[in-house]
């Protein structure tokens, strides 16, 4: 049968718009978050992190906030910029025994020059 | 530091071969992982070691696939009898703890024909 490969949702934005990317996490038991950003032929690196004892932590033009109640995350990028463009992971990681991080399945962000 | 650092780069090998991937983590960090990343699975952890020893190995997805840790600076996952659906980028990851931010090499690209 055909071959499917995972869809990545896209994001497009306009140069010098703010970019807003989501992800749901599932286990309730994970406290602690981090983004990812992955740029073409290179491995993930890292953005910004959270851990669940707050709610809102911001950075360099980033800024990821976090609802624990909905299970949650968001990654704000402010006046997004052609560098930018990747694909973003979010990932989630629970303390206590060994710790596992989990990887979503990513979004792309296109900014539009 | 030169950050996680992957060999080879690119590897083009011919099913049946045995290929040998090679990752010397970041100096201090006592976490090492070992992730594939294909377009039809995404991101998925093969295996984690912590002070050199395998914590996690189920995510390594058959006999013909093992890692080694035979000391904190070197690592090597290797791949006997390399078959076709092998195909993809290995990627290796340090952490100076299990739990804390990953920090990725550039990852091997392996074609199997």
């Amino acid at each position: 049968g055909e071959s499917v490969g995972l869809h990545l949702p896209t994001l497009s934005v306009q140069e010098g718009d703010n970019s807003i990317i989501n992800c749901a996490y599932s286990n309730s038991a994970s406290d602690y978050f981090i983004w990812y950003k992955q740029e073409s032929g290179k491995g993930p690196q890292f953005i910004i992190d959270i851990r669940s004892n707050m709610d809102k932590r911001q950075g360099q033009r980033v800024t990821v906030l976090l609802n624990k109640t909905v299970k949650h995350l968001s990654l704000q990028i402010a006046a997004t910029q052609p560098g930018d463009s990747a694909v973003y992971f979010c990932a989630e990681n629970r303390s206590g025994g060994y710790q596992k991080v989990t990887f979503g399945i990513g979004t792309k962000l296109q900014v539009i020059p | 530091d030169a950050g996680v650092i992957q060999s080879p780069r690119h590897e083009v090998t011919e099913m049946g071969q045995e290929v040998t991937l090679r990752c010397k983590p970041i100096s201090g960090h006592n976490s090492l992982f070992w992730y594939r990343q294909t377009m039809m699975r995404g991101l998925e952890l093969l295996i984690y070691f912590n002070n050199n020893v395998p914590i996690d190995d189920s995510g390594m997805p058959e006999d013909r696939f093992s890692a080694k840790m035979p000391n904190a600076s070197f690592s090597t996952l290797k791949i006997q009898p390399s078959e076709p659906r092998d195909s993809a980028v290995y990627f290796c990851a340090s952490s100076l703890k299990g739990n804390e931010k990953l920090f990725f090499g550039s990852g091997t690209q392996l074609s199997v024909l």
